[in-house]
């Protein structure tokens, strides 16, 4: 069955530390991957995805994942965290099978202490 | 460029009574998504449109749910009779494909408390 994991419910890091979130897939087919935040009161909004190409992808707010197909992994890293990184992020699998849905993971709140 | 756009973005109405949520999608995308969030259960898909069309409508709780969308500039997503249990921050999101690959595009979502 076709699924996303994020292992960690909830991570706390230290302003200026790095960061990274771990989401693992299971998807039969070529997966589309997304990395979302959401912050309080808003909806999601897209930092990242993965079509092909390199693996290393770079998105908004100084973010970017790792396409690992071996490890069917898609982890969100930033070399530095800011106060206001602090929010919810959701991983998201898509492909041809699925049409347009996407199935997402459980999210990460992610806490940054001063 | 306008996001989507959803009204209203927060509705309080005691039980029994028929909340109607609206969603206008992106101009140009085709497939429109319907999303309830609840602190218990995440996020979940209630049903999905494409081309105006209902494609999977699975994830609709029961039958005092349902969601049309008469053209491709709007959508509703109706509760009848509402339940405590439908308090939750119901999100509209629209995409351009519905062959995947492309983002989906969220609404700032609607706060509902049923009382």
């Amino acid at each position: 069955a076709q699924s996303v994991t994020q292992p960690d419910i909830h991570i706390t890091v230290s302003e200026g530390a790095s960061l990274e979130l771990r989401c693992n897939y299971s998807y039969g087919a070529t997966p589309y991957l997304f990395w979302y935040v959401q912050s309080p009161g808003q909806g999601l909004q897209l930092l990242l995805k993965y079509f092909s190409g390199d693996t290393l992808v770079q998105g908004i707010k100084g973010f970017e994942a790792e396409f690992k197909r071996s490890q069917s992994s898609f982890n969100l890293r930033k070399p530095s965290v800011h106060w206001s990184d602090a929010a919810e992020y959701f991983c998201a699998v898509g492909g041809r099978p699925e049409g347009g849905k996407l199935i997402f993971g459980q999210g990460t709140e992610l806490s940054v202490k001063p | 460029d306008a996001g989507v756009i959803q009204s209203p973005r927060h509705e309080v109405t005691e039980m029994g009574q028929e909340v109607t949520l609206r969603c206008k999608p992106i101009s140009g995308h085709n497939s429109l998504f319907w999303y309830r969030q609840t602190m218990m259960r995440g996020l979940e898909l209630l049903i999905y449109f494409n081309n105006n069309v209902p494609i999977d409508d699975s994830g609709m709780p029961e039958d005092r749910f349902s969601a049309k969308m008469p053209n491709a500039s709007f959508s509703t997503l109706k509760i009848q009779p509402s339940e405590p249990r439908d308090s939750a921050v119901y999100f509209c999101a629209s995409s351009s494909s519905k062959q995947g690959g492309q983002p989906q595009h969220f609404g700032d979502g609607t706060r509902l408390s049923i009382l």
